[in-house]
């Protein structure tokens, strides 16, 4: 069975200060996907990023970035410079060869 | 394109009422999900189905039914509500059913079962 632990349950943070979401997963198969999803107050679900177990390179993508490694079995997830927009629940989710499991999720706070 | 759509937003049920749950793609795409999230927890898989006339069991399944009669809806029904079910319902859609392409969520629906 496959698993994701997001331990970080709540962060709060003041504008323009980093934070970074933990994101550690569980798998037995082979060749399997990450992704992370953004759900803010008004509670859709946005599509953020995904990686393949086969590729280890970070990305960067604004003030967005994301550090996967395999030694560890981790994915996580750091967004520079912190604005009040950013305040939304993140989703870390994993797919092998079975279904989407889906962490339980980190609430980010950016204060003014 | 609308993505994918729900509805309703927002529904009441007392508890041993039924209901159907719409979802709607316009991508064409074969694989359609839905999950719920509860308070504080990730979202948990009910059903999928990977094309038209083909459905099956999620994590949660017990106490929902689906049906995919066509590529583009794939409704959830609720026989008879229970409090257990008050959740917010997010169907989505993916165009293969690996972890090339993300899911598309709907805005998500509501539902408080009393």
């Amino acid at each position: 069975a496959q698993k994701v632990t997001q331990a970080q349950t709540e962060i709060s943070v003041v504008e323009k200060e980093d934070v970074t979401l933990d994101c550690v997963y569980e798998t037995r198969d082979t060749t399997y996907y990450l992704f992370w999803y953004k759900q803010p107050p008004s509670g859709e679900l946005v599509f953020l990023i995904r990686r393949n177990s086969f590729d280890e390179q970070n990305e960067i993508s604004g003030r967005y970035s994301w550090n996967f490694q395999k030694s560890t079995s981790s994915f996580n997830f750091t967004i520079t410079a912190s604005q009040v927009v950013d305040s939304a629940v993140y989703f870390c989710a994993l797919k092998g060869y079975s279904t989407l499991t889906f962490g339980k999720g980190t609430m980010l706070l950016v204060s003014p | 394109n609308a993505g994918v759509t729900q509805t309703p937003k927002f529904r009441i049920l007392k508890i041993g009422q039924s209901m159907t749950l719409q979802c709607t793609q316009d991508m064409n795409h074969n694989y359609m999900y839905w999950y719920r999230q509860d308070p504080g927890m990730g979202l948990k898989l009910i059903y999928y189905s990977v094309g038209a006339g083909i459905t099956d069991k999620g994590e949660v399944p017990n106490g929902y039914n689906v049906s995919r009669s066509t590529t583009e809806d794939f409704p959830l029904r609720l026989e008879l509500a229970a409090p257990s079910q008050t959740s917010v319902y997010f169907c989505a859609s993916s165009n293969t059913g690996t972890g090339n392409n993300e899911q598309f969520f709907g805005p998500g629906t509501r539902l408080t079962v009393l």
